[in-house]
């Protein structure tokens, strides 16, 4: 069955630090991955996608996350924080089926401070 | 611009309640989901439905139950409302992966409903 770890419930970074988010995922199919970000009372907004054409993946608000093989990974990285970027991130592989519902991790909250 | 839409954003009810939850989505989606979102525990399936009168349980359906007479619509509903259920419950839609051909189609949210049971 399909799962995603998420590395850290709680991560703090300062403004203008790296970002990185850690993810890894089980899978015995090729896996369809997703990050999404949740702002506080907010529903989950899609930050970006793995589609198999490029292993590194570009997505909104300056993110990026790369797919690793050999690591079972899907890391979130941005290389400068803001402080508009605190919020909750949880990281996504899609189920087996055609029904296409996706098992989420639990989560990563990340603080930027000034 | 796609929209998921949730009829409340919070809800307060009381123990035995029966209360029900309403998601529309204007993207003529397939596949429509209920997500419960608990603090360390991520987001866990209850239910979903991948065509109208269709529904599969989730991980934890106990409780609940969901109806979906239209395609554009998604109800849960919980029978008799227990403080256990107090919750961030999420609403997603998204195509039906045959339709697509890609994996990677997403899952649209809504803006959530807190319920807070009493």
């Amino acid at each position: 069955a399909q799962s995603v770890t998420q590395l850290g419930s709680h991560v703090s970074v300062s403004e203008g630090a790296l970002v990185l988010l850690r993810c890894n995922y089980s899978s015995s199919v090729p896996p369809y991955l997703f990050w999404y970000v949740q702002y506080p009372n907010q529903g989950l907004q899609l930050l970006l996608k793995y589609t198999s054409a490029a292993t590194l993946v570009k997505g909104i608000n300056g993110f990026e996350a790369e797919f690793k093989k050999s690591e079972t990974s899907f890391h979130l990285t941005k290389p400068s924080a803001h402080m508009r970027d605190a919020a909750e991130y949880f990281c996504a592989v899609r189920g087996r089926g055609s029904q296409g519902n996706l098992i989420f991790g639990k989560g990563t909250k990340l603080s930027v401070k000034p | 611009d796609v929209k998921v839409t949730q009829s409340s954003r919070y809800l307060v009810k009381r123990t035995g309640e029966k209360v029900f939850l309403e998601c529309v989505q204007d993207m003529d989606h397939e596949n429509m989901f209920w997500y419960r979102q608990d603090p360390g525990l991520g987001l866990r399936l209850i239910y979903f439905s991948y065509d109208v009168k269709m529904k599969e349980k989730g991980d934890i359906p106990e409780g609940y139950s969901v109806s979906r007479e239209k395609k554009e619509r998604f109800s849960l509903i919980l029978e008799s409302a227990s403080t256990n259920q107090t919750s961030m419950y999420l609403c997603a839609s998204s195509l039906f992966f045959s339709r697509t051909g890609l994996g990677n189609t997403e899952a649209f949210f809504g803006q959530g409903t807190r319920l807070t049971v009493v």
